[in-house]
Parts: C-alpha cells; structure tokens; sequence
C-alpha cells in the first residue's frame, strides 16, 4: 500500500496562476481533508470531505476550491494564485469505519507563489 | 470554539534524558481523542500516541507516554531517553466523536543535544 500520495512535492508559480494539487489514498478511507502549514501556525484545515460527494469548508477556504473526484481522489485547486497562499500543503485520510481515528498523512507539497 | 495549544515553540534535551512537551485544549465534548503527531524535517506527520478521553489509564508507547489530565484539559508528552531521532516538531491534535475535523496546535520544536 503506498497510502496517501501527493502531487506535486514542490511548485513555483507566479501571482495569478492556476493548479491542482492532487491527492490519491489507497486505505479505501471515507473522509480526506487539505490543510496549509504555515511557521508558527500548525496545520490549518482548507476543506475537507467526509465522503464521496460531499466538500465542505475549513478554517481557511477562501482562494481555494476542491473536488472530490471519487473514493480514491481528492484535489485542491488554486485559480488564481497570490503571494498568501506559500505554504506547504498536506493531503490526509481517515476512516470513519472503526477506531481510533487517526489521520493518515501525505509527504506534503511545497508551493512557492512568487 | 475548539482549541488545541502548545506554549512552548521550542524546547531541548539532552541526549538520553527525558522531556515533558506541553498541550491544553478546549472542547465541550464528552467524547474526544487527542493525538501528538511528530514531524521530522522529512515533513511527513507521524502519529506518535493516542488517548480516548473516557479512558483514564494514560497512553503509552515505549519511551513516549503522555498525562492526560481530563479536567484540566491538558495533555502532555513524556519523551524518555531521548534520541537524537526525537528532534522534529510536535503536534498536539485534538478530534471530537461529533464532529468531522482535526484541531492541530502551533507545535513544539524540539532539539536534541548529543
């Protein structure tokens, strides 16, 4: 099992780009979640999805939307990228089948918006 | 509002000698998990423990062991006989059974000394 995988691990772009992060779990999980990680801020949640079909906002949307392709896939899409949003981005997984519920995490992709 | 915090940004040891990292939450729930996570300079999240608030017994795993204290709200990490493995950020998460998101902290950093 490779568990959860991220694409890309680094990005440049420049102000006003447009690109997807694309995250993939192979655990079979229902709810998968994005979050920013940003120096002296933890992990803040962006959107998260609690089951094929279904998004739902986190602390920190905005600049922001996703897709949640099917069970496997779920992708964070910048339109129009600003200086704001360089940060490292991770996809996690979880089940909601049975205990203890703990996250599975991605190794992360690094975004530098220039 | 949930909360999840860690005081302490930075903390050190000495090699083979034992560090208390702290975390304080906040949470109207019963029903709840906390978790620390580690992440190396690799940056991928590592779950270090867990503990189920109804349980009272406090977590351990080999030389990690944490102190819940449910009234006080707070949960703390007792590394012994730190490694040099052991520098990486710590995360302290919080999780509540009715709802569908992680509560991450700021993080600690920890150094160790050989």
């Amino acid at each position: 099992n490779a568990g959860v995988t991220q694409t890309p691990k680094f990005q440049v772009l420049k102000t006003g780009q447009s690109m997807t992060l694309q995250c993939a779990q192979d655990m079979n999980h229902n709810s998968m979640y994005w979050y920013r990680q940003d120096p002296g801020m933890g992990l803040r949640l962006i959107y998260y999805s609690a089951s094929e079909g279904t998004t739902d906002k986190g602390e920190v949307p905005n600049g922001y939307n996703v897709s949640r392709l099917n069970k496997r896939e779920f992708s964070l899409r910048l339109e129009s990228a600003a200086p704001s949003q360089t940060s490292v981005y991770f996809c996690a997984s979880r089940s909601t089948g049975h205990l203890p519920h703990e996250q599975y995490f991605g190794p992360g992709t690094r975004l530098t918006v220039t | 509002a949930q909360t999840v915090t860690q005081s302490q940004p930075e903390m050190s040891v000495q090699e083979a000698e034992t560090v208390t990292l702290s975390c304080t939450y906040d949470t109207s729930e019963s029903d709840y998990y906390l978790f620390w996570y580690k992440q190396p300079p690799s940056r991928q999240m590592i779950l270090v423990i867990r503990q189920e608030a109804y349980k009272q017994q406090n977590a351990t795993e080999n030389r990690f062991s944490v102190n819940f204290q449910k009234a006080a709200k707070s949960f703390s990490l007792k590394i012994s006989d730190s490694q040099l493995g052991d520098a990486a950020m710590y995360f302290c998460a919080l999780w509540e059974n009715t709802g569908n998101q992680f509560y991450f902290g700021t993080g600690t950093s920890l150094t160790v000394i050989p």
